[in-house]
């Protein structure tokens, strides 16, 4: 079945340490790929994407994630965390058979200790 | 350049009544995904419809609920005899020419059934 999956739901990390957000999907085809944030009682923003092209893409506010084609995996990195990154984020796709719609993973909540 | 509005955004109904969320794209903005948001989950696809026309409604539960967006107005997402099972937070999210252009997220409308 095809599926997107975040296999952490919760994360602590402390402040100024590294992160890996964990996504795997589960298509035929190659989908497109995203993660967004989602802050307390706020809406999604796009942290980053990928469609083809460069494994490895930048995003905002220090993220980057890199697609890994044989492990059908697109991970969330950021070198140093900072308190503000506290959110949830959610790994999306867009099959590439689709009309836009998004398809989301579970989320990961991330805690940031001081 | 107003982001995508929503309203209300917290709305109470008690079971049986109706519920009516309205969705304001972003100006220039005409395709409108609506997305469901269950407590501890992540986003569900409901619906994407662009101005007079429902483009994907394969998300939609098939009674009691629907949505529309008119030539002129926002978008409406309509449940009717609403039950507990239906408080969840509810996103809309616009885009210029749908596909695979970014969707920009609305603060979501949070629904709850008493």
């Amino acid at each position: 079945a095809q599926s997107v999956t975040q296999p952490d739901i919760h994360i602590t990390v402390s402040e100024g340490a590294s992160l890996e957000l964990r996504c795997n999907y589960s298509y035929g085809a190659t989908p497109y790929l995203f993660w967004y944030v989602q802050s307390p009682g706020q809406g999604l923003q796009l942290l980053l994407k990928y469609f083809s092209g460069d494994t490895l893409v930048q995003g905002i506010k220090g993220f980057e994630a890199e697609f890994k084609r044989s492990q059908s995996s697109f991970n969330l990195r950021k070198p140093s965390v900072h308190w503000s990154d506290a959110a949830e984020y959610f790994c999306a796709v867009v099959p590439s058979d689709n009309t836009g719609k998004l398809i989301f993973g579970q989320g990961t909540t991330l805690q940031v200790k001081p | 350049n107003a982001g995508v509005m929503q309203n209300p955004r917290h709305l109470v109904r008690r079971r049986g009544q109706e519920a009516r969320l309205r969705c304001s794209p972003m100006k220039g903005h005409s395709h409108v995904y609506w997305y469901r948001q269950l407590p501890e989950e992540g986003l569900k696809f409901m619906v994407y419809l662009q101005k007079e026309n429902i483009i994907d409604e394969s998300g939609m539960p098939k009674e009691r609920f629907s949505a529309e967006f008119p030539k002129e107005g926002p978008s409406i997402l309509r449940i009717q005899q609403v039950v507990r099972g239906d408080s969840a937070a509810y996103f809309c999210a616009s885009s210029l020419q749908g596909d695979l252009d970014e969707q920009y997220f609305g603060p979501g409308t949070r629904l709850t059934v008493t």
